[in-house]
C-alpha cells in the first residue's frame, strides 16, 4: 500500500523568505506520480506541481519547484520568495498508477506567511 | 465557470437525518471521485466512478454511505441515519483518465467541497 508522510504539522516564515515543505513516501511500485495540492482555508484543493517517478529533472512550476530524491523517497516541496497569499495547507499525493489512479494523501502541512 | 461544482456548500442536520450532496465534475473528465477530510488530516479516499460504473470503494463508506452517477455525469452522495462521526468536508474531483501502468500528469479537479456539520 502507499503511504506519505509529512512530518511539519506547521510552519511559519517570513514574507520572501523561501520554504522547504517535507515530504516523504513508501510504494512499492516502480512507476509513480508525486503531487503538491495547497489547500487555502476556502477549502478547494489546488494542484500546484507534478513530479513522476521516471522524470530525470526536479519539477518547477513558477515558485514551486519539487525536490525529488528518488532514493530516499523524499519529494520536498519548495517556495521560492514567500508571499502572505501562500499562508495554507499543504498537501503532498501520491497517484496510483493502475485502477482507480487515486490520489493518496498526507497529513498536511500548515504554512504561515508573516509580514 | 467549467469547474468542478459541489451542493450544498455546507449542510447543517441533527443525528440520524439523511443528507444528500451533489457534484457536477468538468464536462469532459469521465472519472469522478470522492473524498471525506476531517478538521487537519488530509483527504481520505471515499470512492471512485468511471462513467457510471462505480469500480472502487474504500472501507470507510459504510453502508450507510451510498454513491452515484446515473448518467456518468453529476454524482450524489448519500449518508443515511447521519451520525456525529459523519462531520466533515466531503470533497468531489474529476479527472481525465491516465494511461494505465504509467504515472499521469493529469490531476485531479477538486471542488469547494460540502461540509457537513452533525449535531
Amino acid at each position: 500500500a502507499q503511504k506519505i508522510t509529512q512530518t511539519q504539522p506547521g510552519m511559519f516564515v517570513q514574507e520572501k523568505e523561501a520554504v522547504t515543505l517535507d515530504c516523504t513516501y513508501d510504494t512499492s511500485d516502480q512507476s509513480y506520480g508525486l503531487f503538491w495540492y495547497k489547500q487555502p482555508s476556502s477549502g478547494e484543493m489546488i494542484f500546484l506541481i507534478y513530479q513522476g517517478s521516471y522524470d530525470e529533472q526536479n519539477a518547477t512550476e513558477g515558485r514551486y519547484s519539487l525536490n525529488f530524491q528518488k532514493a530516499r523517497k523524499s519529494a520536498n516541496l519548495v517556495i521560492s520568495a514567500s508571499q502572505l497569499g501562500d499562508s495554507a495547507m499543504y498537501f503532498c499525493a501520491m497517484r496510483e498508477t493502475q485502477g482507480a489512479q487515486k490520489l493518496v494523501f498526507g497529513q498536511g502541512t500548515r504554512l504561515t506567511i508573516n509580514p | 465557470d467549467t469547474g468542478v461544482s459541489q451542493n450544498p456548500r455546507h449542510k447543517i442536520t441533527k443525528r440520524g437525518q439523511n443528507v444528500t450532496f451533489r457534484c457536477d465534475p468538468i464536462s469532459e473528465h469521465n472519472r469522478l471521485y470522492w473524498y471525506r477530510q476531517t478538521l487537519g488530516q488530509g483527504p481520505e479516499f471515499l470512492t471512485y466512478f468511471q462513467n457510471e460504473a462505480q469500480l472502487e470503494k474504500s472501507r470507510l463508506l459504510s453502508d450507510r454511505f451510498s454513491a452515484e452517477r446515473p448518467k456518468g455525469s453529476f454524482s450524489t452522495l448519500e449518508i443515511q441515519r447521519t451520525e456525529q462521526g459523519d462531520s466533515a468536508m466531503y470533497l468531489c474531483a474529476s479527472s481525465q483518465p491516465g494511461l494505465a501502468g504509467a504515472p499521469s500528469a493529469g490531476e485531479l479537479f477538486f471542488g469547494e467541497g460540502s461540509r457537513l456539520t452533525v449535531l
